[in-house]
C-alpha cells in the first residue's frame, strides 16, 4: 500500500513563526504536491514538484515555499506564519503521467494564533 | 474560467438506500475526471478515475458515469452504509496545464 505521511496532525503556532510541514511518501514516486483546504473551497494547490529539486508555483504560492532534496520527501515551509495561513494543509504523491492516482495524506491542521 | 461544480452540498440518507452526486466541469482541454471520497478529518483516497473516452467505471458500490459532450459526471452509490458517510470530491485534470481542479464536495451523511 501506498503510504503518504505527514509528521503532524495537528499544529499551533503564533504569528510570525517559522512554520515547517513535513511529507514523506513510500512509493518512489515523482510527484509530490501540497495543497490547503478550507470550508466551502475545493483543495487549492500551493506547490507542486515533479522532481528531486525542482518545483513549481500552484494557485496560491504566496507566503509559502517548498523543499524537496530528497525524492521521498517535500516539505512546506511557512516563512512568517499569518493567521490567514490557518488552514488544512494536505501533502499528496503521484507517480508521473496524467492518469495516475494522487494519493494523499491524512492532513495537518494547522491554527496560527 | 476552468471550474468544477457539485451538487447537493450536502445529503442526508437512510442506510440502504442509493444516492446519486453531481458533478459539472468546464475544464478544458480535459484529460480525465476523478471522484475521491474524504472521511473527517483525513485525507481524499481515490474512486475512480476516468477519461474522456470512459462512460461508466465501478468500484464495488460506487459507479461513476461520464459524459464529455455535457461535461457531466455522477457517482451512484448503491446500498448505503453508515461507513460511506464522508465528503466526495470530483476533480478534473486539465491536460493543458496538468493542474487538477477540484470541486467543493458533497457532504453525505448516512443515517441507520
Amino acid at each position: 500500500d501506498v503510504k503518504v505521511t505527514q509528521s503532524s496532525r495537528y499544529l499551533v503556532k503564533r504569528t510570525g513563526e517559522k512554520v515547517f510541514l513535513e511529507c514523506v511518501q513510500d512509493m518512489d514516486h515523482e510527484n509530490m504536491f501540497w495543497y490547503r483546504q478550507d470550508p466551502g473551497l475545493g483543495l487549492r494547490l500551493i506547490y507542486f514538484s515533479y522532481d528531486v529539486k525542482m518545483k513549481e508555483k500552484g494557485d496560491i504560492p504566496e507566503g509559502y515555499s517548498v523543499s524537496r532534496e530528497k525524492k521521498e520527501r517535500f516539505s512546506l515551509i511557512l516563512e512568517s506564519a499569518s493567521t490567514n495561513q490557518t488552514s488544512m494543509y494536505l501533502c499528496a504523491s503521484s507517480l508521473s503521467g496524467r492518469k495516475n492516482i494522487q494519493y494523499f495524506g491524512a492532513g495537518t491542521r494547522l491554527s496560527v494564533l | 474560467k476552468n471550474q468544477v461544480e457539485q451538487s447537493p452540498q450536502s445529503l442526508i440518507i437512510l442506510e440502504g438506500k442509493n444516492c446519486t452526486l453531481q458533478c459539472n466541469y468546464t475544464v478544458s482541454p480535459f484529460s480525465n475526471l476523478r471522484w475521491y471520497k474524504q472521511d473527517t478529518g483525513r485525507g481524499p483516497v481515490s474512486l475512480t478515475i476516468m477519461t474522456f473516452s470512459e462512460n461508466t467505471k465501478s468500484n464495488g458500490r460506487y459507479t461513476a458515469t461520464l459524459d464529455a459532450d455535457t461535461k457531466q459526471s455522477s457517482l451512484h452509490i448503491t446500498a448505503s452504509q453508515l461507513s460511506d458517510s464522508a465528503s466526495y470530491i470530483c476533480v478534473a485534470l486539465d491536460s493543458g496545464t496538468y493542474k487538477y481542479i477540484f470541486g467543493t464536495g458533497t457532504r453525505l451523511k448516512v443515517l441507520a
